[in-house]
C-alpha cells in the first residue's frame, strides 16, 4: 500500500517568514494529493490539492508543488500569520482505488509574533 | 446544509468491551471514510464505504469493522476493547466517489480504561 512520510514533524517561524513542509509517498499510480490543516481541538479541513498532471498550484498565500518523478510534494506557506499555527497533514492516494487517504504523521507548525 | 455528524462524542469504556460510533454525512455525500487519530501516529485510515460496499479496509485487525446503510449513514464498531484503542475516531464524507474535499466530522474520542 501507500506510504507517506512527511517532515518536519515540527517548525517554528517567526511571523512574515516562509514556511515549507515536504512528503514524499511509495506508490507511483497516486494521482491526488490533498493539504489538510488541523487546528487544535478542531477537525481537519482542505486547504489546497493538487493532481498528478499538474505541477504546482497557488491560492494566495499557500501553494504546491509536485515532483512526480521523484515522489515527493511540499507545502508552501508564504508570509506566515499566528493563524496558520496548526497541525498540517498531507495525504496521497490513488483515486483509481477508492478514497483511502494515506496520510502522513502531520507537521505542527507555530508561528509567533 | 449541515456538516458530518458523528456519535456519540465522547465515551469512556473497559477493556473487553465493544463500541459503535455512528456518522451520519453530509446530505448527498455517499463516500464515508474513518480514521483513527492518536497522537504518536497521526490520521490512520481505518476503512472506507460507497453505497453500503467497503471499498479499502486500512490495516487494523478484525477487531475494527463497520458498516455503511442505504441511507448512507455509517457505524464503525470495535469489539474486544484494547487500551492502544484510546483514540479520537473520525468520519469524513465526499462528494465524489475517490478524490476531491473530504469533509470530517468532529470525532468520537474513545477512552478505553
Amino acid at each position: 500500500g501507500e506510504n507517506v512520510e512527511q517532515h518536519p514533524s515540527t517548525l517554528s517561524v517567526q511571523e512574515g517568514d516562509s514556511a515549507v513542509i515536504k512528503c514524499t509517498y511509495s506508490d507511483s499510480a497516486s494521482n491526488y494529493f490533498p493539504w489538510y490543516k488541523q487546528e487544535l481541538g478542531k477537525r481537519p479541513q482542505l486547504i489546497i490539492d493538487i493532481r498528478s498532471n499538474v505541477g504546482e498550484k497557488k491560492d494566495q498565500r499557500i501553494a504546491v508543488t509536485l515532483n512526480k518523478t521523484a515522489k515527493h510534494f511540499s507545502l508552501h506557506i508564504t508570509e506566515t500569520q499566528p493563524e496558520d499555527s496548526a497541525v498540517y497533514f498531507c495525504a496521497a492516494i490513488d483515486s483509481n482505488s477508492g478514497y483511502a487517504l494515506n496520510f502522513g504523521k502531520g507537521t505542527s507548525l507555530l508561528v509567533t509574533p | 446544509k449541515a456538516g458530518v455528524t458523528q456519535t456519540p462524542r465522547y465515551l469512556i469504556k473497559t477493556r473487553g468491551q465493544q463500541v459503535t460510533l455512528s456518522c451520519s454525512p453530509i446530505s448527498g455525500h455517499r463516500s464515508v471514510s474513518w480514521y483513527q487519530q492518536t497522537p504518536g501516529q497521526g490520521l490512520q485510515f481505518l476503512f472506507e464505504y460507497f453505497s453500503e460496499t467497503q471499498r479499502n479496509k486500512g490495516n487494523f485487525p478484525g477487531r475494527f469493522s463497520g458498516r455503511q446503510f442505504s441511507n448512507s449513514r455509517s457505524e464503525m464498531n470495535v469489539s474486544t476493547l484494547e487500551l492502544g484503542d484510546s483514540a479520537l475516531y473520525l468520519c469524513a464524507s465526499s462528494l465524489f466517489e475517490n478524490t476531491g474535499e473530504l469533509f470530517f466530522g468532529e470525532g468520537s474520542r474513545l477512552t478505553v480504561l
